[in-house]
């Protein structure tokens, strides 16, 4: 079975602190992801990784910065948390895309963030 | 125009009934088509792909609709385990073979 876990489930910070989310996967998977959720808003991809120490800008990458030393780890990090990021992040994984045509993603069970 | 549009709901619907979710996605060059299924607090989980042809799993059809652009799942003899929200998932626009765009999800409740 993937399994994709998540270094913590709750977490609450305050303003201008900085934050690591971090999410580790253990089926080899070559792609990484990591999204927001929000009420109305869906999932939003921030970030996502196609190999070690490789990283692409998702849909709304500003304020997020990231990274993957090791295949199997992926890091989301906020470098000065603000009260917008309040949300709840989900991490990712999959194996390689193959053309335009993509395999299942697996995720976390998420972390709910809290900045106050 | 959203990526992709889903009626968020919620579809409430007796135990047995038949129910569908429609999804309409704007990229034509699209290749790629998922449900995934999110139980409350819960992370989001495959459901099933979409295939050209259409396809079945069990209680569950999924069908493509190229020149429309949508897709659509439909569930018979539906359960109450079947409450959840049923998200819509599309490769993206940018292009990058790796992006998937999730639709914001229709909300099923199963009820007795």
């Amino acid at each position: 079975d993937v399994k994709v876990t998540q270094s913590s489930r709750y977490l609450v910070k305050r303003t201008g602190e900085k934050v690591f989310l971090e999410c580790v996967q253990d089926m080899d998977h070559e792609n990484m992801f990591w999204y927001r959720q929000d009420p109305g808003l869906g999932l939003r991809l921030i970030y996502f990784s196609y190999d070690v120490k490789m990283k692409e800008k998702g849909d709304i990458p500003e304020g997020y910065s990231v990274s993957r030393e090791k295949k199997e780890r992926f890091s989301l990090i906020l470098e000065s948390a603000s009260t917008n990021q309040t949300s709840m992040y989900l991490c990712a994984s999959s194996r390689r895309t193959s053309g335009s045509f993509h395999n299942e993603q697996f995720f976390g069970p998420g972390t709910r963030l809290t900045v106050l | 125009r959203k990526e992709v549009e889903q009626d968020p709901g919620p579809f409430n619907v007796p135990e047995g009934a038949t129910v569908a979710f429609n999804c309409t996605y704007s990229n034509s060059a699209s290749q790629s088509f998922f449900w995934y299924r999110q139980d409350c607090r819960k992370e989001p989980k495959l459901l099933m792909s979409v295939y050209s042809s259409g396809n079945e799993d069990g209680r569950f059809t999924a069908q493509l609709n190229r020149a429309s652009q949508y897709i659509s799942l439909l569930i018979r003899d539906s359960k109450l385990s079947d409450s959840a929200t049923y998200l819509c998932v599309v490769n993206g626009i940018t292009g990058g073979g790796n992006k998937l765009t999730f639709g914001t999800g229709t909300q099923l409740k199963v009820e007795l």
